[in-house]
């Protein structure tokens, strides 16, 4: 265990759905980070946040919606999704930007 | 930005012997280069990492060297065991050039019994 939770581990959903991820971390860190990882594909960063402000987005769709209520806790708000939006989609957590990252152990994304 | 090279997409061992994996980096800013190990069904986990001041780090079997000059640095895994197989990331960030780390595309690594 990293230290790294991700729920739900699985999730399917149709495309007229709303759906959340929900990724959680008590190691203290001040950063977190959402990843989507395609088949054949490198790690896609989504967002960056830093001590719960947003810093990166990298142009992610808007169907996808991030929320850090606090340090410990990161969602992703899902809606209106395509089935190339299937993924893995990975958290991660880091001390600091630029830091070791641990990551959760994904969730498992399937759109239909 | 950063770019980060990583070869070869698939190694193919046998139990014992070594594997090394290659990764090559763009940013000569980069100062921190981390290495994950993706289990199937797990997420990434870190396994061994290296900064920009020494070039060369050793943690039992597996190892990583650095060459600044060149921009590239290494894993190598000695004495491999069906268990080391996985699929293996590079990755380089620095708070010089820019602290979201860049990965590579990943390396599936195969040891057979």
């Amino acid at each position: 265990e990293t230290g790294v939770t991700q729920t739900p581990r699985h999730l399917v959903m149709g495309m007229t759905n709303k759906k959340s991820l929900k990724c959680e971390q008590h190691l203290g860190h001040n950063a977190m980070y959402w990843y989507k990882q395609s088949a054949k594909k490198p790690l896609e960063l989504m967002f960056v946040y830093n001590f719960k402000e947003q810093t990166e987005n990298n142009s992610v769709p808007s169907r996808f919606s991030p929320e850090c209520p606090n340090s410990s806790h990161l969602f992703l708000h899902l809606h209106t999704l395509q089935p190339e939006d299937s993924a893995l989609y990975l958290c991660a957590s880091s001390q600091d930007r630029g830091a070791e990252a641990f990551f959760g152990q994904g969730t498992r994304l399937t759109v239909v | 930005g950063e770019n980060v090279e990583q070869h070869p997409s698939t190694l193919s061992v046998q139990e014992g012997d070594s594997a090394v994996i290659k990764c090559t980096y763009s940013d000569s800013a980069s100062n921190y280069f981390p290495w994950y190990k993706q289990e199937l069904g797990k997420g990434p986990q870190l396994i061994i990492d290296i900064r920009s001041n020494v070039g060369e780090k050793k943690d039992q079997r597996i190892a990583v060297t650095l060459n600044k000059t060149a921009k590239h640095f290494s894993l190598h895994i000695t004495e491999t065991q069906p268990e080391d197989s996985a699929v293996y990331f590079c990755a380089a960030l620095g708070s010089g050039g820019s602290y979201i780390p860049t990965f590579g595309r990943g390396t599936s690594l195969i040891v057979h019994p």
